[in-house]
């Protein structure tokens, strides 16, 4: 199975920091790469597929980059409503794991 | 508007069975793949199976394989787990999610509420 490392699991961040997150996969996995958005109590959100494509609807300030192994998810300013818990997965393969998780958290 | 209502979920002591159920409208139910996803309590997100839009190629997480079953009823627009042999770790909410292909490649842009699944004596 493909493992996904995101880093950091915890993130402590002001409104208007520029947030980035990273996402290691254990093999290639080309692009096939989605971010999603959770908030407690809730379903996830997707916010990027294809490792770079915006979900409609999604801000434009949530961006995504990389291919291969390495993948970032950034938060160009970040907002009262962006707190929240950030996933990768991977789609290339089954099983379609997802990362850890990591936690944004006001500072 | 794209609805996903899970159902099924409750209290079953280890080694029981239950079926979840996943009833989807608002879009073409046969044209996408499917797939559950389970979260257990102050964890993480864990792909549990996945079915193509057809129901005719289904995955499975090797902690589940052999003892759930994932399918689903395009005739009624019904996605379904059949969970048997449960454990204490199975205990999680489960959500079942629409993916933006007959393939699920390019990820999952509709989730259900989700429904908690509870193993214990």
């Amino acid at each position: 199975d493909i493992q996904l490392t995101q880093s950091p699991s915890f993130l402590s961040a002001s409104v208007g920091d520029r947030v980035t997150i990273t996402c290691r996969a254990s093999q290639g996995i080309s692009s096939y790469l989605a971010w999603y958005q959770q908030k407690p109590g809730k379903a996830p959100k997707l916010l990027i597929y294809t490792a770079s494509t915006l979900q409609s609807g999604v801000p434009s300030r949530f961006s995504g980059s990389g291919s291969g192994t390495e993948f970032t998810l950034t938060i160009s300013s970040l907002q009262p409503e962006d707190f929240a818990t950030y996933y990768c997965q991977q789609l290339n393969i089954y099983p379609q794991t997802f990362g850890q998780g990591t936690k944004v958290e006001i500072k | 508007e794209v609805q996903l209502v899970e159902s099924g979920g409750g209290l079953v002591q280890p080694g029981g069975s239950l079926r979840l159920s996943c009833a989807g409208s608002g879009f073409t139910f046969s044209s996408y793949a499917m797939t559950w996803v389970r979260q257990a309590p102050g964890k993480g997100l864990e792909w549990v199976s996945g079915i193509s839009g057809s129901g005719l190629t289904t995955y499975y997480a090797d902690s589940v394989k052999g003892r759930f079953t994932i399918s689903r009823d395009n005739s009624k627009n019904t996605l379904f787990l059949q969970m048997n042999s449960l454990r204490a770790e199975d205990t999680a909410v489960y959500y079942c999610a629409k993916g933006q292909t007959l393939s699920g490649s390019l990820g999952y842009d509709y989730w259900g509420q989700g429904t908690l699944v509870t193993v214990s004596s």
